[in-house]
């Protein structure tokens, strides 16, 4: 079956460091890739997306590229503030016969940036 | 947009009670999702509605679990003999169909005591 297999947390890193969360994948079909971001205390948003090979999803100065070749969608920023401190889930969408949209996600980054 | 908005936020029940979450999506969005979130893990499909049609249902949802969205806006979900194992975040979320990005409540968080 589909699986998403991201970065064990947390990653703690300071003020206007680089950001990589490694995130792989396994599908069968060409699945559709996303981030999405959980701040304390409120719901999951959609960070951002790729829907097709080396599609680049992009969103708040985050990125991610979709590597058909690697299976994977590494999210990056190069700048990180205190305020991105949050969880970060990377998901796919394998789209089941029913067309369900369905999401599998990865068990999730927590990520804090200290001053 | 008020968003997705479910209810109660936080619940509390003894082993064996019964428990029913309300889920009320955004408004003319014609799909919902419930979706189960426990601590360390991801959020995992449950089930998923077409305005009142349930489509889908995961192998997660065992025979205890019913959905209901009767007339095609807020769904209600009900845990019957709850378990210890049912604690838990549930989340729903709602899109415009089924190519569109969802959007997810705060959640219900379930402890079964």
């Amino acid at each position: 079956g589909d699986s998403v297999t991201q970065m064990e947390g947390p990653v703690t890193l300071s003020e206007e460091a680089f950001l990589t969360i490694n995130c792989t994948y396994t599908a069968t079909g060409y699945p559709s890739l996303f981030w999405y971001v959980q701040y304390p205390g409120e719901g999951l948003q959609l960070l951002l997306k790729a829907t097709k090979a080396d599609d680049k999803g992009s969103n708040k100065g985050f990125e991610a590229t979709y590597r058909k070749e690697t299976t994977s969608f590494h999210l990056e920023k190069g700048s990180v503030q205190v305020s991105d401190s949050a969880v970060y889930f990377c998901a796919l969408s394998d789209q089941s016969g029913a067309g369900s949209y369905q999401l599998t996600f990865g068990k999730g980054t927590k990520l804090s940036v200290i001053p | 947009d008020t968003g997705v908005s479910q209810d109660p936020r936080h619940k509390i029940t003894k082993r064996g009670q019964n428990v029913t979450f309300r889920c009320d999506p955004i408004s003319e969005h014609n799909r919902l999702y419930w979706y189960r979130q426990t601590l360390g893990q991801g959020p995992e499909f449950l089930t998923y509605f077409q305005n009142e049609a349930q489509l889908e249902k995961s192998r997660l949802l065992s025979d205890r679990f019913s959905a209901e969205r009767p007339k095609g806006s807020f769904s209600t979900l009900e845990i019957q003999r709850t378990e210890q194992g049912d604690s838990a975040m549930y989340l729903c979320a709602s899109s415009v169909d089924g190519l569109s990005p969802l959007h997810f409540g705060n959640g219900t968080r379930l402890t079964v005591t």
